[in-house]
């Protein structure tokens, strides 16, 4: 199994402004992913952090607006830019090995935006 | 489109068995896993299925049927503790990309 931590845990931030969140991981892993969940809901996929090379985004999200980047295999970050209140959720950081089907996530990261 | 169905609230009392189920309809499809999520928590992994049949894990168990594109999750003895969000996630895609999540199931055990 893999042990991730994320910072912050949470922030409060003003409308234009960026954050960057941070995902360690204890041990190496294949895959490591971005999530997004609003309070109550599912986890909506953000994007596949890819070592070395830029990140694979799923459709509704671009990298202008969600940078992200995995220098190393243990390590990513994700920035949300040019913030909204509509960006105010819960952002997880997950990683897989494997075939992926065993996903070990981060405590998340509770964004609001004012 | 790719959609993942689960009913949204399941109530139950200690002691009792419960079952989660999930549907699902995903371009493809290489198994079926379930998440627990207690609130304000990380979601932890329980069970997957990438064949037919049911697969136990202590007081958990979990079934899937890929002619019925259907699976669920059995909870045994609940427990307090066992109160929390259940998710089914489908691995739609065989390179180790990522799961595609229902909206979860929220489980309530009361005393």
């Amino acid at each position: 199994s893999a042990v991730i931590s994320q910072k912050p845990s949470r922030d409060i931030c003003q409308r234009g402004t960026s954050l960057t969140i941070q995902c360690q991981v204890d041990s190496q892993v294949t895959m490591m992913f971005w999530y997004r969940q609003q309070p109550g809901q599912s986890l909506t996929l953000i994007a596949t952090a890819n070592q070395g090379s830029e990140a694979t985004y799923e459709s509704g999200f671009v990298i202008d607006k969600f940078p992200i980047s995995r220098p190393n295999l243990t390590f990513s970050t994700l920035t949300v830019s040019n913030m909204s209140p509509e960006d105010s959720s819960i952002y997880l950081c997950s990683g897989g090995t494997g075939d992926s089907y065993e996903q070990y996530f981060g405590p998340g990261t509770r964004l609001t935006v004012t | 489109g790719q959609s993942l169905e689960q009913p949204s609230e399941v109530t139950a009392v200690e002691g009792a068995i419960v079952q989660i189920n999930c549907t699902y309809q995903t371009s493809g499809f290489y198994g079926l896993s379930w998440y627990q999520q207690h609130d304000g928590g990380a979601p932890t992994f329980l069970s997957y299925n990438a064949l037919d049949g049911l697969e136990e894990t202590g007081r958990f168990s979990s079934f899937l049927s890929r002619s019925d594109s259907y699976g669920y999750l059995l909870l045994q003895e609940l427990q307090m503790k066992d109160s929390a969000s259940y998710f089914c996630a489908v691995k739609a895609n065989q390179a180790g990309t990522a799961l595609i999540f229902g909206k979860g199931t929220t489980l309530s055990v009361s005393s």
